[in-house]
């Protein structure tokens, strides 16, 4: 079975400080994306790669970076950690027009 | 631009029923069509996944079908269990992306036992 690990479940962060959500995914696949799933807006992406070192802007970028330097892990970087961005991360990844896609078990983060 | 509706946003059955939920997108030049389920809190797991080729997929107690010409999915789910509460949601890839997923806003379903 596909797996993709977040780092970690829960998060308390202050506001302004630097933000690391890590993602990893053993299947080799070379899309990965990172999405952020509020109530009442659905999952809206952020971020996704199709590539090392590979990266698009999704619907919602501004406040975000990503980064990835190996084909298996996919980070997102919340340069100065706002309020605003309290909410569900959830990373996925798929195989290019492939079996679908999966997701990690996600991240509640919280800024205060 | 590809929209995809889920309807009803919410429904409550008792256990043991079988049930439909359903799942309506605007553009039939779709790749594949993926059901997942969400609990509360957590991240979402796969279901069934239907290529555009395909007219349904069954895992167990559930069976998924596509009708790509009416622009519409559904998912039944047979006989019902308490465990079967969460939000479901649909999720198509469209034809000219290798990569995007549009997304209904899910039903959150509960059953009553």
């Amino acid at each position: 079975d596909v797996k993709v690990t977040q780092s970690s479940r829960y998060l308390v962060k202050r506001t302004g400080e630097k933000v690391f959500l890590e993602c990893v995914q053993d299947m080799d696949h070379e899309n990965m994306f990172w999405y952020r799933q509020d109530p009442g807006l659905g999952l809206r992406l952020i971020y996704f790669s199709y590539d090392v070192k590979m990266k698009e802007k999704g619907d919602i970028p501004e406040g975000y970076s990503v980064s990835r330097e190996k084909k298996e892990r996919f980070s997102l970087i919340l340069e100065s950690a706002s309020t605003n961005q309290t909410s569900m991360y959830l990373c996925a990844s798929s195989m290019i027009r492939g079996l679908g896609a999966f997701f990690g078990q996600g991240t509640r983060l919280t800024v205060v | 631009k590809q929209e995809v509706t889920q309807i009803p946003a919410a429904l409550s059955v008792p256990e043991g029923e079988n049930l439909v939920l359903n799942c309506s997108f605007t553009d039939s030049a779709i790749y594949n069509l993926q059901w997942f389920r969400q609990d509360p809190g957590k991240g979402l797991t796969s279901l069934l996944l239907i290529q555009s080729s395909q007219r349904e997929q069954t895992s167990g107690r559930l069976n998924a079908s596509l009708d790509k010409s009416s622009g519409r999915s559904t998912l039944y789910i047979a006989a019902s269990q308490p465990g079967d509460s969460a939000t479901y949601l649909c999720a198509v890839r469209p034809m000219d992306s290798n990569y995007q997923l549009i997304w209904g806003a899910g039903t959150k379903l509960i059953i009553k036992p």
